[in-house]
């Protein structure tokens, strides 16, 4: 157990569907990321917060947005949806306590989303 | 961010050393190697990062060149719950982030 918990494990909805995905991360950890994993393109990352704060930007469609709230949760919105948004999609989430240096970043089990 | 090459697949046999190799010749002075594994659509699992030094843990042991231009991860006795796609990941700088990019990995399979 990574303590990166992911809600929902698995999710079915219809193209043009609107979904929020959300992530709590260990205890203490600053930085939240979202990865997608679809078939064909591999582990890609998204975007990533810190304290709150966007801090990177990876291939996240314009569909997709993604907070991170006071608390450090952290939710993945995906708006008109479409076949090839089916995927599972990842949060991961690091630095402990602001320690930057070196960190080990922590993957959730994912959130399978299948859009019909 | 730095390319890491891996090869695509690799058997080994249960009880053996899986040595998994990665290059990386385009890495910065101050990134680090680090090796991640994903069983079968699982969350990746971190296995071990190193900066310059040979590095150990209860999971493998990672070997870096000297010259910094590849790694080998080595699983010492690689067992059949060790089947998995390996993931060899130049980290970005911390102040970049420090977010993982992913490539295509190693996938391992361990055989009886």
């Amino acid at each position: 157990d990574s303590g990166v918990t992911q809600t929902p494990k698995h999710l079915i909805t219809a193209t043009g569907q609107r979904v929020t995905l959300r992530c709590s991360p260990r205890s203490g950890d600053l930085s939240v990321y979202w990865y997608q994993q679809s078939l064909d393109q591999g582990l890609q990352f998204l975007i990533q917060y810190y304290n709150g704060e966007e801090r990177a930007k990876g291939n996240i469609l314009e569909r997709f947005s993604a907070q991170q709230f006071p608390d450090l949760h952290s939710e993945l919105n995906l708006s008109s949806l479409e076949l090839g948004d089916s995927a599972l999609y990842f949060c991961a989430s690091s630095d402990p306590f602001g320690q930057v240096e070196v960190n080990t970043i922590y993957f959730g089990e994912g959130s399978w989303l299948t859009v019909v | 961010d730095a390319k890491t090459t891996q090869p695509t697949s690799m058997d080994c046999a249960e009880g053996r050393a899986a040595n998994l190799p990665c290059n990386h010749s385009t890495i910065s002075g101050n990134e680090y190697v680090y090796w991640y594994r994903q069983i079968h659509s699982q969350g990746p699992q971190y296995i071990i990062h190193g900066l310059k030094n040979n590095e150990t843990n209860e999971m493998a042991s990672l070997i870096i060149t000297e010259d910094r231009k590849s790694s080998t991860l080595i699983l010492p006795h690689a067992t059949l719950r060790d089947t998995a796609v390996y993931y060899c990941i130049v980290r970005v700088k911390l102040n970049q982030g420090g977010k993982l990019i992913f490539g295509q990995g190693t996938e391992l399979s361990v055989k009886p």
